[in-house]
């Protein structure tokens, strides 16, 4: 069990850039989330997927940002044309959906710097 | 108003002390519930989670889970400076995300 990764870990950037983000969950794990988190504040839901479908975005997603999961395993985070408020941690969790039960595990997240 | 709510602190403690750590959530559904500990700059780990009224131990922690107060608590008993943290409380409700609140920050002071 290597744990969730993600790259890269920092991520400095202009505003306008496009920028992306990998996730690679725990292997087996059938579900990935992607959180923000800004200083502060607890992490904030912005979307999840279930093997390779996404189940659920949050209001918060604006139509800049765009998730994809293909084939169920490592999932990539895009953001077009960023703006200084995209300026956060960008955490991904990974869980093995059992029953009623889904533990989320983070990865080291991606922090994002918005010049 | 919030949906799952922390006193941000610091909660400042004497080391070899208990801090308990408290959290109210506002939705009666909520079934999971999970403490996470945040290391400033790092990402969260998570310490426990409890599904069930009552308590659960694990080591030096003991989450407690009251579902008709809303509330759920984490103790932290022989606190360490290595403690210092921020601890997250989190809620899954009748979706799959957690619902986070915005953490209390414990200090353990040798």
């Amino acid at each position: 069990d290597t744990g969730v990764s993600q790259d890269p870990r920092h991520k400095i950037t202009k505003r306008g850039q496009n920028v992306t983000f990998r996730c690679d969950p725990i292997s087996e794990h059938n579900r990935l989330y992607w959180y923000r988190q800004t200083l502060g504040q607890g992490p904030e839901f912005l979307t999840y997927f279930q093997n390779e479908a996404q189940l659920e975005k949050s209001r918060l997603l604006s139509d800049r940002f765009s998730a994809e999961r293909p084939k169920g395993s490592f999932s990539t985070l895009e953001i077009q044309r960023t703006e200084q408020g995209d300026s956060a941690m960008y955490l991904c969790a990974s869980s093995l959906r059992a029953g009623s039960t889904d533990t989320q595990y983070f990865g080291p997240g991606t922090r994002l710097t918005v010049l | 108003q919030k949906e799952v709510e922390q006193n941000s602190g610091p909660l400042s403690v004497p080391e070899g002390a208990i801090a308990s750590l408290n959290c109210t959530y506002s939705d009666r559904v909520s079934q999971s519930f999970f403490w996470y500990r945040q290391y400033s700059g790092k990402s969260p780990e998570l310490i426990m989670s409890i599904y069930s009224n009552g308590d659960k131990e694990d080591g030096r922690f003991t989450a407690q889970l009251n579902k008709a107060s809303q509330y759920v608590s984490l103790l932290i008993r022989d606190s360490q400076p290595s403690d210092s943290a921020t601890y997250l409380c989190a809620v899954n409700a009748d979706t799959d995300k957690l619902i986070f609140g915005t953490g209390t920050r414990l200090q353990v002071f040798p």
